[in-house]
């Protein structure tokens, strides 16, 4: 029964390349979300997903990111020229459903680090 | 627009004893959830308890239980019998009770040290 699943847990880029994180829901979740944790601060929501569907990007920034849930195969969260402002953990979560009823399940986090 | 406030940067606790912590939030929603994450030093968000806005009856797990103050928009985390395994950052969180609107707001923790 494995849990939500992000890979990789620790990614180290250069300013102006591109990071792409991946997040694999829990089996039977249809529901994604990804939230960035700055250094000492709180979760911030970025992106709101359902297959094939973006629901919710209020959280993200306009420019340089970008997020997808394919049909098939995990979530993608995309961070174009990045930037050292960008370093940062990304946490995906997933839920059966969607609303509060239905918890949101976390996985481990990426960890950005921008050179 | 929904903010979370956690006025503890920091707490500590010796083992056994009980832990209070403090949030408010803000909100002109009159339905929404609330929700305390624990994040151990392994980073994995847990969710720890949560209780919905329209109960009156506050929410327990274990040894875990809230101070639910509506009109005060109040939402404390005590912790009994505090075990060296509750060392983590502890995150309030608050959800609208909207179709479509469920994503979190967090607010930036606070830091528990249960001490031997």
């Amino acid at each position: 029964n494995a849990g939500v699943m992000q890979n990789p847990r620790h990614l180290v880029r250069r300013r102006g390349q591109e990071a792409r994180l991946r997040c694999s829901p829990m089996k039977g979740h249809s529901h994604v979300y990804w939230y960035r944790q700055l250094p000492e601060e709180g979760l911030k929501f970025m992106v709101y997903l359902q297959k094939e569907n973006i629901i919710d990007e209020s959280g993200m920034p306009k420019e340089r990111f970008s997020a997808e849930f394919p049909k098939e195969g995990p979530s993608i969260l995309r961070i174009q020229q990045v930037v050292r402002g960008d370093s940062a953990a990304y946490f995906c979560a997933s839920s059966q459903g969607a609303d509060a009823v239905n918890e949101q399940f976390f996985g481990p986090g990426t960890r950005l680090t921008v050179l | 627009a929904q903010t979370v406030t956690q006025s503890q940067p920091e707490m500590s606790v010796q083992e056994a004893e009980t832990v209070t912590l403090s949030c408010t939030y803000d909100t002109s929603e009159n339905n929404y959830y609330l929700f305390w994450y624990k994040q151990p030093p392994s980073r994995q968000m847990i969710l720890v308890i949560r209780q919905e806005a329209y109960k009156q009856q506050n929410a327990t797990e274990n040894r875990f239980s809230v101070n639910f103050q509506k009109a005060a928009k109040s939402f404390s985390l005590k912790i009994s019998d505090s075990q060296l395994g509750d060392t983590a950052m502890y995150f309030c969180a608050f959800m609208k009770h909207a179709a479509g609107a469920n994503n979190l707001f967090f607010g930036t923790g606070t830091r528990l040290t249960v001490i031997p």
